[in-house]
């Protein structure tokens, strides 16, 4: 079985900091991972992935992660937070090498941007 | 783009009633999904459909439920009776034959009074 943990509710940068969202999974089998975001009244889009290819992954919007699987984690970063930043964002994790490929999301974490 | 929709954006309706919640697909996607998040939770799984059957399905996805692709466009979710409890945002979702991404709805808010 699969499972996310995304540390942190919520998390506060100012405008051009570093932003930094934690995610941590659990899986018995090489995992997928994946990040996506959600802004207010839309669905998820996918900000980038991982599927045991390059350990560091980048995605749209200047976002990028590292897969660590000593830590099991998969955090996401981005150098500098821009006000359009603000959303919520979501880890989820699949079974590597499956078809079907049910996503298994964290709790989600919104990231609100101040200036 | 191409993108996936869903209709209705919100659906109200009353404790017993049954509901049926609409998706189209990316045109020349195979694998379709459900997923849906209650208030405050995380997104959950609840059924994988391919090949028009279901390849896997959650705990949540009980007697319930149902799911069909009745032409080559729709995808539906029913729920037969509805509970307070299935109040939620319904999110659709679909994928390539050979592809990693699943691509979203922007969600079917459900209401159950």
């Amino acid at each position: 079985a699969q499972s996310v943990t995304q540390l942190g509710s919520h998390v506060s940068v100012s405008e051009g900091a570093l932003v930094l969202l934690r995610c941590n999974y659990s899986s018995s089998v090489p995992p997928y991972l994946f990040w996506y975001v959600q802004y207010p009244n839309q669905g998820l889009q996918l900000l980038l992935k991982y599927t045991s290819a390059a350990t560091l992954v980048k995605g749209i919007n200047g976002f990028e992660a590292e897969f660590k699987k000593s830590e099991t984690s998969f955090h996401l970063t981005k150098p500098s937070a821009h006000m359009s930043d603000a959303a919520e964002y979501f880890c989820a994790v699949r079974r590597g090498g499956t078809s079907y490929g049910k996503l298994t999301f964290g709790q989600g974490t919104i990231l609100t941007v101040h200036p | 783009e191409p993108e996936v929709t869903q209709t209705p954006s919100h659906q109200v309706t009353q404790m017993g009633q049954e509901v049926i919640l609409r998706c189209v697909p990316i045109s020349n996607h195979l694998y379709f999904y459900w997923y849906r998040q209650i208030l405050g939770q995380k997104v959950e799984f609840l059924v994988s459909f391919y090949n028009n059957e279901i390849s896997e399905k959650s705990e949540i996805f009980d007697d319930q439920f149902s799911v069909e692709r009745p032409d080559g466009s729709n995808f539906t979710l029913k729920i037969r009776s509805t509970k307070l409890e299935d109040s939620a945002m319904y999110f659709c979702a679909s994928r390539e034959d050979r592809g990693d991404e699943q691509y979203f709805g922007p969600g079917t808010r459900l209401t159950v009074t």
